[in-house]
C-alpha cells in the first residue's frame, strides 16, 4: 500500500522568501507524483506532476518539484513568497501500475504567508 | 469552458436522514471520481467511474454509501441514514481518461447534526 507523509501540517513564511513543502511516500515501486494547491472553498487545482522523465518538474505559478528516488521525496518549492500563495497544500500519489488514476493523498500542509 | 460543477454547495441535514449529492463533470471526460475530505482522514478516494467500465467502489466506506453515474455524465453520491461522522467536504473530480489529470470541484459540506 501506498502513503505520503507531508512533514509540518502549517508552514509560515515571510513575503520573498523561499517556499519549502516538504513530501515524502512510501511505495514498492515509484510512484507517479503530484502537488495541488488548495485555496478556501474552493476544489483542488494541479500545482505539477511527475510521472516518467526529468527529476525536476516545473508547475504553474512558480512552483517546481524534484523526484529524489533515493530519499523518496517530492518537495515543493518556489523561490519568492508572494501573499496569494496562502493556500493548503496536498502532495499525492497513485501507482504507475494498475489502478494509477486513484489519488493517496497527505495530510495537507498550510503555508501562511506573512507581509 | 465550465469546470467541475457540484451541488448543492452547502448541505445541512439530520442524523439518520439521507442525502444527495450531485455532480457535472467537464464535457467530454470519461473518468469521474469522488473524494471526502475531513479533518480527521484526510483526502480519501471513494469511488471511480470510467466509461461503461463496472466503477471501483473499493474506498466507499460502508453499504450506507453508493454512487451511480447516468448516462456517462452526471453523477450522484448518495448516503443512506447520515451519521455524525459522514460530516466533511465531498470533492468530485473528471479527467478525460483515467489516467489523465484529474479536475475537481469546489466540493459539497456535509453537515450531519
Amino acid at each position: 500500500a501506498q502513503s505520503v507523509t507531508q512533514l509540518g501540517s502549517h508552514v509560515s513564511v515571510s513575503e520573498g522568501a523561499l517556499v519549502l513543502l516538504r513530501c515524502n511516500y512510501s511505495s514498492s515501486v515509484p510512484p507517479y507524483l503530484f502537488w495541488y494547491v488548495q485555496y478556501p472553498n474552493q476544489g483542488l487545482q494541479l500545482l505539477l506532476k511527475y510521472t516518467t522523465g526529468a527529476t525536476l518538474v516545473k508547475g504553474i505559478n512558480g512552483f517546481e518539484a524534484e523526484f529524489k528516488k533515493s530519499e523518496t521525496s517530492f518537495h515543493l518549492t518556489k523561490p519568492s513568497a508572494h501573499m496569494s500563495d496562502a493556500a493548503e497544500y496536498f502532495c499525492a500519489v497513485t501507482p504507475s501500475g494498475g489502478s494509477n488514476y486513484k489519488l493517496t493523498f497527505g495530510k495537507g500542509t498550510l503555508l501562511t504567508v506573512n507581509p | 469552458g465550465a469546470g467541475v460543477s457540484q451541488s448543492p454547495s452547502n448541505k445541512v441535514t439530520e442524523k439518520g436522514k439521507d442525502v444527495e449529492l450531485r455532480c457535472d463533470p467537464i464535457s467530454g471526460h470519461t473518468a469521474l471520481y469522488w473524494y471526502r475530505q475531513s479533518l480527521g482522514q484526510g483526502l480519501e478516494f471513494l469511488i471511480y467511474f470510467q466509461g461503461n467500465s463496472a466503477p471501483d467502489k473499493s474506498g466507499l466506506p460502508s453499504d450506507r454509501f453508493s454512487a451511480e453515474r447516468t448516462g456517462g455524465s452526471v453523477s450522484t453520491l448518495t448516503i443512506q441514514r447520515t451519521q455524525q461522522e459522514d460530516s466533511a467536504v465531498y470533492l468530485c473530480a473528471s479527467s478525460l481518461w483515467g489516467v489523465d489529470i484529474q479536475y475537481f470541484g469546489a466540493g459539497t459540506r456535509l453537515s450531519v447534526l
